[in-house]
């Protein structure tokens, strides 16, 4: 699992309320990303991150923020929690081998918003 | 902007056969194109990766061909087994080979049947 921990594993939250997941690695790996998975959408880029304090926007951005103070902490923050943030969510990080990249997922977690 | 799809949401096939997964991007050729393979609640787990100058790549029962004229790649599992059930899903990196947005395709659930 390339050492990658997804905190928490489940959240029921309500609409309005803040929430922030935590992805954590052990590897000191320079990329980590946030997707989610949603039924007929498959997994899409929320935003990424290429170092400390270094993050870019992915395809579904609107509504969510991240921060990365500590290389091994990468933070996905949802302000204003809403019914379509209804989702599973994973960390991901980019270890390149050799001339080949590869993408470490973490377990994900399943939030939901009522 | 580019998009990727796996032409078959499910896949059934009897055991011992070769199932062949598809997928197909539209717009720029990509730096390279991987595959994975997940289980129900858990992350992706990345299986090959096939370079856009490279026509076909192997790795035990798995095969993957790459043909960016068409801009397809294919994936197969010979002699299939019933625990190659899952989901696989394809992703495209950009040009360039950066490792920042990777695209996922939505995945085809295949089911091997004994």
């Amino acid at each position: 699992d390339a050492g990658i921990t997804q905190s928490p594993r489940h959240k029921v939250t309500e609409t309005g309320t803040p929430v922030t997941l935590r992805c954590h690695q052990t590897e000191n790996h320079r990329y980590m990303y946030w997707y989610r998975q949603d039924p007929g959408h498959g997994l899409r880029l929320i935003h990424y991150s290429y170092g400390v304090k270094d993050t870019d926007k992915g395809e579904v951005s609107d509504g969510y923020s991240v921060s990365r103070s500590k290389t091994e902490d990468f933070l996905l923050t949802l302000e204003s929690a809403t019914s379509s943030q209804t989702s599973v969510y994973f960390c991901a990080i980019s270890i390149r081998q050799g001339s080949d990249t590869e993408a470490f997922f973490g377990q994900g977690t399943r939030l939901t918003v009522v | 902007s580019q998009k990727i799809e796996q032409n078959s949401e499910a896949l059934n096939i009897q055991e011992g056969k070769t199932a062949t997964l598809t997928c197909n991007y539209t717009n720029y050729s990509p730096a390279y194109l991987q595959w994975y393979r997940q289980d129900p609640g858990r992350g992706p787990v990345f299986l090959l990766l096939i370079r856009e100058n490279e026509k076909e790549k192997r790795k035990e029962r798995l095969k993957v061909t790459f043909d960016t004229t068409l801009k397809q790649s294919l994936f197969h599992i010979t002699a299939s087994q019933p625990a190659d059930s899952a989901t696989y899903l394809c992703a495209l990196a950009p040009p360039g080979g950066s490792q920042g947005n990777l695209i996922f395709g939505k995945g085809t659930k295949l089911s091997v049947k004994p």
